[in-house]
């Protein structure tokens, strides 16, 4: 199966900061299916980014998702205090599907 | 809207079978895949499985074994058992709609594994 490691563990910033979070993945991910949601405690898991770069509906333009490959980034602009939470990438290109050990955004 | 809304018993003991249920409403069970994750206390999402409104599954190659995801199209249901459960099958479990990625979840149960 396909292992996604995510770096940093944690990312401890303050509100208006730039978060760049990253997702490699142990082999090239099939026609680009790789997701990236945000968890918050008590709370379902949002679907934030779909194939790549493609932002969920309501998702501000702050959010970016890129890369190819096997190498892939969630950057999130001018951080808001809804943004301080886990950040997990999923591929679901191939059975059986994926998620990477998440990044936490703290508030610094 | 679509909801998804997981039930089952909150505790289980050591060796015997997780059941749980989560119930689509606001749209139809049909045309979609549907997926169980969870997430043990202190721990990531983990991926357990998928079914199809056809009944098409897939799983987790770790607990491929002791896993059968099902679906009941008539009452827009679908379904998890895992047998054989240890302290470590403790987690909270969400239910989520397949949409490519996971699109609609439900809020999550949480299962506790404890005699």
């Amino acid at each position: 199966e396909i292992v996604l490691t995510q770096s940093p563990g944690t990312l401890s910033l303050s509100p208006g900061d730039s978060a760049t979070l990253s997702c490699k993945a142990s082999e090239t991910i099939n026609s680009y299916y790789l997701a990236w949601y945000q968890h918050k405690p008590g709370q379902a898991p949002r679907l934030l980014i779909h194939s790549v770069s493609s932002r969920a509906a309501g998702i501000p333009d702050r959010v970016r998702g890129s890369g190819s490959g096997t190498d892939f980034t969630l950057t999130i602009s001018r951080l808001e205090p809804e943004d301080f939470a886990v950040y997990y990438c999923q591929q679901y290109g191939t059975s059986p599907y994926t998620f990477g050990g998440g990044t936490k955004i703290e508030i610094k | 809207q679509v909801h998804l809304q997981e039930s089952g018993p909150g505790l289980v003991k050591p060796s015997e079978t997780l059941s749980l249920t989560c119930t689509v409403s606001g749209g139809s069970i049909n045309n979609f895949y549907w997926s169980w994750v969870r997430q043990p206390p202190g721990k990531g999402l983990e991926y357990v499985g998928y079914v199809s409104y056809k009944g098409r599954t897939d799983y987790s190659l770790s607990l491929k074994s002791r896993t059968t995801i099902s679906v009941d199209a008539s009452k827009n249901q679908f379904f998890l058992i895992m047998t054989s459960v240890t302290a470590a099958d403790t987690a909270v479990y969400y239910c989520a709609r397949v949409n490519s990625p996971f699109d609609y979840w439900g809020q999550g149960i949480l299962v506790t594994v404890s005699s």
